[in-house]
C-alpha cells in the first residue's frame, strides 16, 4: 500500500548547523511532495513544496530536493536558528486522488543556541 | 482573518457521547479535508470533499459522519465516543487536489 517513510525521528544540530530530514515513499505514481513545520500546540504549516518535474527547488534557507527514480527526497534546512526547532512532517500525494496527502512519521528538529 | 477556522478548540467529553466539530475556510478553496492527528503526532486522511462531493474515505467507522454543507464549510460528526477518539482533529482546504493544503488550528477531543 501507499506509504512515507520519514527519517530521523529526531535531530538535533547546533545553530548556524545544517539538517537533513529524508523521505521515501513507495508509491511511483506520486507526483506532489510538500513539506509541513508543525510548532507545539500548533497547527502543521507548509514551508515548501516540490511538484515530480523538478528535482530541486529552493525558499532562503529551506531546499527540497527529488529524485524520482530512487523514490526519495529530502528538506535541507541551512543556517539553523532555535526557531527552526519544530517537528517536520514530508508528505507525498498523486493528483488523481482528490488530494490525499501520506505523510510520514516527522522529525522532530532541535536547534541548540 | 483566519484561512481555516475550526471550532472548538478543546472538547472534552465521555465515552459514549455525540460530538460535533465545525470547519469553516475563506480562501475560496473547493476541496476541504479532514485529518486525525493521534498521540505520536502521525497524521492521517479520513475525509476529503471536493464541491460538497466526497471523495476519499478512509475506512473511517461509521461513527464518523463528515457533512458538507457548503464548499467553504465541513463538519464531521462523531457518535458513541470511544476512548481511542481521543486525538487532535485538523480540518484542511486546498484549491483541487493538487495545490498546497492549508490547515485549520485543530480540535483537541479528549474522552474521558
Amino acid at each position: 500500500g501507499e506509504n512515507v517513510e520519514q527519517h530521523p525521528s529526531t535531530l538535533s544540530v547546533q545553530e548556524g548547523d545544517s539538517a537533513v530530514i529524508k523521505c521515501t515513499y513507495s508509491d511511483s505514481a506520486s507526483n506532489y511532495f510538500p513539506w509541513y513545520k508543525q510548532e507545539l500546540g500548533k497547527r502543521p504549516q507548509l514551508i515548501i513544496d516540490i511538484r515530480s518535474n523538478v528535482g530541486e527547488k529552493k525558499d532562503q534557507r529551506i531546499a527540497v530536493t527529488l529524485n524520482k527514480t530512487a523514490k526519495h527526497f529530502s528538506l535541507h534546512i541551512t543556517e539553523t536558528q532555535p526557531e527552526d526547532s519544530a517537528v517536520y512532517f514530508c508528505a507525498a500525494s498523486k493528483g488523481n486522488q482528490g488530494g490525499k496527502l501520506i505523510f510520514g512519521q516527522g522529525t522532530e528538529l532541535s536547534v541548540k543556541p | 482573518d483566519t484561512a481555516v477556522s475550526q471550532t472548538p478548540k478543546y472538547l472534552v467529553t465521555q465515552m459514549g457521547n455525540d460530538k460535533s466539530i465545525k470547519c469553516e475556510q475563506n480562501l475560496g478553496h473547493d476541496t476541504m479535508y479532514w485529518y486525525k492527528q493521534d498521540s505520536k503526532k502521525f497524521l492521517k486522511i479520513m475525509f476529503s470533499y471536493n464541491n460538497k462531493e466526497l471523495i476519499i474515505n478512509e475506512t473511517v467507522p461509521n461513527r464518523f459522519s463528515p457533512k458538507s454543507p457548503d464548499k467553504a464549510h465541513l463538519n464531521l460528526h462523531i457518535n458513541s465516543l470511544e476512548l481511542g477518539d481521543s486525538a487532535v482533529y485538523f480540518c484542511a482546504s486546498s484549491q483541487g487536489g493538487r495545490q498546497p493544503q492549508h490547515f485549520g488550528d485543530g480540535t483537541r477531543l479528549s474522552i474521558l
